[in-house]
Order: structure tokens, then C-alpha cells, then sequence
């Protein structure tokens, strides 16, 4: 079945750190590509996506690149922000037996101090 | 666009109550709504997917009897938890999907207490 792999948290950074959170994926065929954001006592929110090898997608300063090669979708922002803390979720929509099922990577908390 | 509202957004009831939440797509058709509970340290557990106007498909290890999933409309789904207890408590949330292997779009959750 598909499956996703995110590094685990949480990630500490100081404001205007560079971030990456990174993830790759299992999944036959070619699915589609996602990153979510959860704000505390919220629901998930996308944040940004990607549907097939080499797009690029982004949103509020973060990026993210469809490498099928490496079947990796890892989140990047040059300059965070205390703002961006939240947890990251990586998701991937893709056909598991006969349906299009989404997968989610298990979350990665993000901490960013002044 | 691409709004997803779920109520309640908290609910605290006591031991064998029934509770139904509620998930409704405003501004577009969800052929198909999923319904996910999270538990600490953040995972999401695909409870059940439901397509309008057929049965929920239910995930392994999810009780069909206690979990009651209804998709009556291209807007509306409902998740009924049935004689609710203590263990049942914990953070739902819904999320819509207008095409396959589009983005989902979730609700804001709804956490709930059993007494």
C-alpha cells in the first residue's frame, strides 16, 4: 500500500532560520503531492501542492519539489517565522486498491522561538 | 473557496450519550468526505471514507456499529458516535474532496469529552 515518512519532530528553530521537514512516499502510479498545516485547536489547512514529478509548489514562503527520482516531497522556507509554528503534515492522494485514498505522514511539530 | 465547516466544535457529554457531529462542504460538492480522529502526538487515523449516497467504506479496527457515518448529500456528511464512553474521547476531524486526487479540505475539528 502507499505510504508516507516524515521526519519526526519536534523541530526547534530560532526566527529567520532556514527550515526543511523532510519526506518521501510510496505510492504506485503517480500521485498527488501535499503539505498541510495544523495551527493549535485547528484543523488541517493546505498549505501547498504538487501533482506531478518536477512541480514546484508554493505558499507563504514555503516551497516544496516533486522529485520522483528520490520519491521525496520535502517542505523548505528560507526565513521562519514564530508564526509558522504549527505541525506540518505531508499527504499524499494516490490509488490504493481501486481508490483514491489519501495517505498522511504522522506530522511534524514545528517550534519557533523569537 | 473550498470552505469546509464542522460542528460541534466541542462537545462534553456524559457516559452512554449519543453524539453526531456534523461536516458540510459551503461552497462546493464533495463526492467524497473522510473522516479522520487524531490522538496525541499529532497522528491522523483514516477512520471511514464516505461517497454521497452509498455506504461508508470503514478502515480496519473502526466499529461500524459505534461509528455511524452518514453522506446523505453532495454537502452533508454525519458521524454519530453511539453510546459514547470515556475512551471515545478525542479530537475528529472531517475533510471534503470535490475530485479524485484532489486536496482535501477539513473542517476545524470537533473535540470531544466523555464524562
Amino acid at each position: 500500500g502507499n505510504s508516507v515518512t516524515q521526519m519526526e519532530g519536534p523541530v526547534t528553530l530560532s526566527e529567520e532560520a532556514f527550515l526543511t521537514i523532510n519526506c518521501t512516499y510510496t505510492a504506485t502510479g503517480y500521485p498527488s503531492l501535499f503539505w498541510y498545516v495544523q495551527y493549535p485547536g485547528e484543523g488541517l489547512q493546505l498549505l501547498l501542492k504538487a501533482t506531478k514529478a518536477d512541480d514546484k509548489g508554493s505558499n507563504k514562503g514555503f516551497e516544496a519539489t516533486y522529485r520522483k527520482e528520490t520519491t521525496s516531497f520535502h517542505l523548505e522556507k528560507g526565513s521562519v517565522q514564530v508564526s509558522d509554528s504549527a505541525v506540518y503534515f505531508c499527504a499524499l492522494s494516490g490509488l490504493s486498491g481501486g481508490s483514491y485514498i489519501p495517505t498522511f505522514g504522522r506530522g511534524t511539530s514545528l517550534i519557533v522561538h523569537p | 473557496g473550498a470552505v469546509v465547516s464542522q460542528h460541534p466544535s466541542r462537545v462534553i457529554c456524559k457516559s452512554g450519550t449519543s453524539v453526531k457531529i456534523e461536516c458540510r462542504s459551503l461552497d462546493f460538492q464533495a463526492t467524497t468526505m473522510f473522516w479522520y480522529r487524531q490522538f496525541p502526538k499529532q497522528s491522523l487515523m483514516l477512520m471511514a471514507t464516505s461517497n454521497e449516497g452509498s455506504k461508508a467504506t470503514y478502515e480496519q479496527g473502526v466499529e461500524k456499529d459505534k461509528f455511524l457515518i452518514n453522506h446523505a448529500s453532495l454537502t452533508l456528511s454525519t458521524l454519530t458516535v453511539t453510546s459514547a464512553h470515556p475512551e471515545d474521547s478525542s479530537f475528529y476531524i472531517c475533510s471534503a474532496r470535490q475530485e479524485t486526487n484532489q486536496p482535501q479540505h477539513f473542517g476545524d475539528g470537533t473535540r470531544l469529552s466523555i464524562l
